[in-house]
């Protein structure tokens, strides 16, 4: 079953801009994490943020968590084409299993 | 390392076939999930797989299968192939828990004619 559920479905922005994307999930959490997807790859593990923690930081990338409003956003810093990418949440369930949002398709323009 | 190989990359099945997918996990790694992503559903969770032994499973009719062996390598066979099985089969790996972060194969594009 899906959770999380991201925001906007598709973000298409210039090179250079910030790219932010938003995750909402429905239960309580241990932890969250965001992962990128390249057309026809797997997906690549980013961040997990723990459900104590409110933002998380690794290179271009910010992640910052709200578990009283359930949600979770990633924003991307100074975009390149390379970040090019679908980008998915996904929260720790029961049972061993992560459950994963749908994603945003994001389109970094030259 | 070598991270997670799935074979074969490209699949092209014909209705009512079956057909089995592998998976080998980054060294050490003991936990094997599955997932399948169409572009209408997303990704939905197979299973996974500890030890060789199945934890969990995910809402997928019987003719989807798995099983994992002692090496941790595991393989997925689906019977009876349907039209609506056309997917990307991807493979995660990791060290134990499946809720920890998990390494993805570049996973196995099954065509179903």
């Amino acid at each position: 079953s899906q959770q999380g559920e991201e925001d906007p479905q598709a973000l298409s922005i210039q090179e250079g801009e910030n790219a932010t994307m938003n995750c909402s999930y429905k239960t309580s959490i241990n932890n969250l994490q965001w992962y990128r997807q390249n057309s026809g790859r797997g997906l690549v593990h980013l961040i997990l943020i723990r459900s104590n923690e409110r933002e998380k930081h690794s290179g271009r990338l910010r992640v910052t968590l709200d578990t009283s409003k359930k949600s979770s956003s990633l924003l991307i810093t100074a975009s390149r084409a390379a970040d090019t990418a679908s980008y998915f949440c996904a929260t720790d369930g029961s049972n061993y299993q992560l459950i994963w949002g749908a994603g945003t398709k994001l389109i970094i323009k030259p | 390392k070598a991270g997670v190989t799935q074979t074969p990359r490209y699949l092209i099945k014909t209705r009512g076939q079956q057909v089995t997918l592998s998976c080998s996990p980054i060294s050490g790694h003991r936990s094997v999930s599955w997932y399948q992503q169409t572009p209408g559903q997303g990704l939905q969770f197979l299973f996974e797989y500890f030890s060789e032994t199945q934890r969990n499973k995910g809402n997928f009719p019987g003719r989807f299968s798995g099983r994992q062996f002692s090496n941790s390598r595991s393989e997925m066979n689906v019977s009876t192939l349907e039209l609506g099985d056309s997917a990307l089969y991807l493979c995660a790996s990791s060290p134990g828990s499946g809720n920890q972060p998990q390494h993805f194969g570049d996973g196995t594009r099954l065509s179903i004619l």
